[in-house]
């Protein structure tokens, strides 16, 4: 069985620009999430979607947006990019009911200049 | 809401069994998981435990729950150098469909 795939691994951008991060869930998974890592604040959840709508959101800014798609893939997009959205953007799919581990993909590694 | 603790770093020896700890606030947490990040990589599930258990044996893994001193430890038998990365620990809080992630423990095995 496949795992979750990210992509793209790398993305180099620049302040004020837009990027769009994608998420292949493991095949039968519902539920997407998605995270910051960052070696000063850890793991961050950003939202989660399930069945194409968000059912959880953490405590990020409106320029941090996602959508899940009918075949369960998702996409995050950050607008107006900043110096500290710089970090790594782990992508987590699970079966969806709160009794099933979640399980990571590779993530995207962001970097702003 | 949930908070988890761990130590940031701990060195042993290869051969020998390393221990890592967390600490969990939320005695609701249904589920405690372990994830291991190598460099470059994501997180891989390692194993969970259900929170009406006390352990959990998985090959050279084991997994103790206090539930009382809401103290989790994850023991590693004949720790390898492969076994260098940084381990986290998460939470599931009653109710909740995201699990709470510590900041993790970077185990660092030297020959």
């Amino acid at each position: 069985k496949a795992g979750v795939t990210q992509t793209p691994r790398y993305l180099i951008k620049t302040r004020g620009q837009q990027v769009t991060l994608s998420c292949s869930p493991i095949s039968g998974h519902r539920s997407v999430s998605w995270y910051q890592q960052t070696p000063g604040q850890g793991l961050q959840f950003l939202f989660e979607y399930f069945s194409e709508t968000q059912r959880n959101k953490g405590n990020f800014p409106g320029r941090f947006s996602g959508r899940q798609f009918s075949n369960s893939r998702s996409e995050m997009n950050v607008s107006t990019l900043e110096l500290g959205d710089s970090a790594l953007y782990l992508c987590a799919s699970s079966l969806g009911a709160g009794d099933q581990p979640q399980h990571f993909g590779d993530g995207t590694r962001l970097s702003i200049l | 809401g949930e908070d988890v603790e761990q130590s940031l770093f701990l060195s042993v020896r290869e051969g020998d069994s390393s221990v890592i700890n967390c600490t969990y606030t939320d005695s609701s947490s249904t589920y405690l998981y372990w994830y291991k990040q190598e460099p470059g990589a994501g997180l891989q599930l390692l194993t969970y435990i259900f929170s009406n258990m006390d352990m959990k044996q998985d090959q050279r893994l084991t997994v103790l729950l206090n539930k009382k001193d809401k103290h989790l430890s994850l023991r590693i038998a004949d720790t390898q150098t492969g076994d260098s990365a940084i381990y986290f620990c998460a939470g599931l809080p009653g109710g909740s469909y995201i699990p709470t992630f510590g900041r993790g423990t970077s185990l660092i095995v030297h020959p």
